[in-house]
């Protein structure tokens, strides 16, 4: 099956730097979504990218879908303690009967 | 919209005994959830996708007669795992997709499973 590869593995930054992580995959994706999951929680989702070269903001998010379609990446800028959860890629293929492929996530901490 | 609950939010349960999660899709209609299972500080690891009105399809090497899923109905999935023991403990989530945009899905907040 298709597989992610996400990285950072985990960050530790301080309160107002800018985060930027990733996600490549060996094959293409038809739309890439990035999760945010904090302690005790399910995912909730950030952003959402259906074409190839799509920039969408969320706020202090910002998230590409690659041209090549195997790759995307998510930018917090000003980062704030709040912040802080593990940040989950997932790539959709159309022909996957729904399921997406997940990272295996980003973990970022933020120091006040 | 696309808000998706799950029930109970924290079970405790001793050892044999079978327990029932509920994932509600509450502003939508969702053909399609998908259960899944996650360890502490890991990924989310598909169990098996559910869809209403059929059986749900499970994922390699997960046992379909321990983890019973019931799709009734377009909101609402249940998962039951039966005879539960200690290893069963974990972080049980799903999530649900909607026709709107069917390439995205929905979270629900998790379901945590101590077995004792």
């Amino acid at each position: 099956g298709q597989q992610l590869n996400q990285s950072p593995q985990s960050m530790f930054i301080q309160e107002g730097e800018d985060v930027s992580m990733n996600c490549t995959s060996s094959s293409i994706f038809n739309t890439w979504l990035w999760y945010k999951q904090e302690p005790g929680e399910g995912p909730v989702l950030l952003i959402a990218l259906y074409k190839a070269g799509e920039l969408t903001s969320n706020g202090r998010l910002t998230a590409q879908f690659g041209i090549t379609r195997k790759d995307s990446f998510l930018n917090i800028s000003a980062s704030i303690p709040s912040d802080v959860g593990i940040y989950f890629c997932a790539g959709h293929l159309n022909t996957n009967a729904g399921k997406s492929t997940f990272g295996d996530g980003t973990t970022l901490t933020v120091k006040p | 919209g696309a808000v998706v609950s799950q029930h109970p939010s924290r079970v405790i349960c001793k050892s044999g005994t079978s327990v029932k999660i509920e994932c509600r899709s509450l502003d939508f209609q969702a053909t399609t959830m998908f259960w899944y299972r996650q360890f502490p500080k890991q990924s989310l690891m598909l169990m098996a996708t559910s869809n209403e009105g059929s059986k749900a399809t499970y994922e390699q090497g997960v046992e379909k007669d321990k983890f019973l899923i019931n799709h009734a109905s377009l909101t609402l999935s249940t998962l039951t795992v039966t005879s539960a023991h200690p290893e069963d403990s974990s972080f049980y989530i799903c999530s649900a997709i909607r026709l709107a945009d069917a390439d995205t899905q929905y979270f629900g907040p998790g379901t945590r499973l101590t077995v004792l």
